[in-house]
C-alpha cells in the first residue's frame, strides 16, 4: 500500500520561532497534498491544497503567510508554521494523492501520522 | 453548501456485537464519493471504507460495510463482531472539488466494552 511519512511526529517550540513539517509519499508519486489541522477532539479542517510547482491554494482564514506551503516535488511537501504562538498548537496531518491514472481508485488519499505542535 | 453531519458525539458496544456509525451528508453535485476513517488515539487516519455515489452495490471491507441510501444521503457505518480495538474516534467524509479535497464530519468515539 501507498505510504506516506511525516516529520517530526512532535515537536515542541518557543513562541515566536518557526517550525517545518515535512510530508513525503514514500512509494508513490503525489501531484497533490493535503494539510489539515485537527484541534483536540475535534474534527480534521483542510488548510491549503498544493500540486507540485505551483503555489498551494488556502481555504478561507487560512493565513498564507502563517502557514507556508511548498511542494517541491512529487514526493515532498512542506508546511511551515511562521513565528508560532501558542494557538497555532495543534495536530498537523497531510494527505497526498497519487498521480491520475496511475492506478488510481476515486480520490483516493493516503494519510501520514500527523504532527503535533505545541508552542510554549 | 456541502457538509457531512455525524449526529453520534459518542457510541458504546459490546464486544462481538454490531454497531452503526450515522452518517448524512449534503451535496448539490451529483458526481461524489463517501469515506469513513478510523483514528486512534495514536492520531493516524485509517481508511476503512469507500461508496462512490454512483456504485449499485453497498460497499463491503471485511468487518466493515457501508450502508447507502442515496435518496436519504445517509452512509452509515456497520461494523460488525466488534473488538476492543475498534474503540477509536470514526470519521465520516466526503469528497468535493476537482482535486478531491475531503470534508469531515465532527466524529463519533466507539468505546467497545469487554
Amino acid at each position: 500500500g501507498a505510504v506516506v511519512s511525516q516529520h517530526p511526529s512532535r515537536v515542541i517550540c518557543k513562541s515566536g520561532t518557526s517550525v517545518k513539517i515535512e510530508c513525503r509519499s514514500l512509494d508513490f508519486q503525489a501531484t497533490t497534498m493535503f494539510w489539515y489541522r485537527q484541534f483536540p477532539k475535534k474534527s480534521l479542517m483542510l488548510m491549503a491544497t498544493s500540486n507540485e510547482g505551483s503555489k498551494a491554494t488556502y481555504e478561507q482564514g487560512v493565513e498564507k503567510d502563517k502557514f507556508l506551503i511548498n511542494h517541491a516535488s512529487l514526493t515532498l511537501s512542506t508546511l511551515t508554521v511562521t513565528s508560532a504562538h501558542p494557538e497555532d498548537s495543534s495536530f498537523y496531518i497531510c494527505s497526498a494523492r497519487q498521480r491520475e491514472g496511475l492506478r488510481l481508485r476515486y480520490n483516493e488519499q493516503f494519510f501520514g501520522p500527523g504532527t503535533r505542535l505545541t508552542v510554549l | 453548501a456541502q457538509k457531512i453531519t455525524q449526529t453520534q458525539p459518542g457510541m458504546f458496544v459490546q464486544e462481538k456485537e454490531a454497531v452503526t456509525l450515522d452518517c448524512t451528508y449534503d451535496t448539490s453535485d451529483p458526481s461524489y464519493g463517501l469515506f469513513w476513517y478510523k483514528q486512534p488515539s495514536s492520531g493516524e487516519m485509517i481508511f476503512l471504507i469507500y461508496q462512490g455515489s454512483y456504485d449499485q452495490q453497498n460497499a463491503t471491507e471485511g468487518r466493515y460495510s457501508l450502508n447507502f441510501q442515496k435518496a436519504r444521503k445517509s452512509a452509515n457505518l456497520v461494523i460488525s463482531a466488534s473488538q476492543l480495538g475498534d474503540s477509536a474516534m470514526y470519521f465520516c467524509a466526503m469528497d468535493i472539488g476537482s482535486q478531491g479535497n475531503l470534508i469531515f464530519g465532527k466524529g463519533t468515539k466507539l468505546s467497545v466494552k469487554p
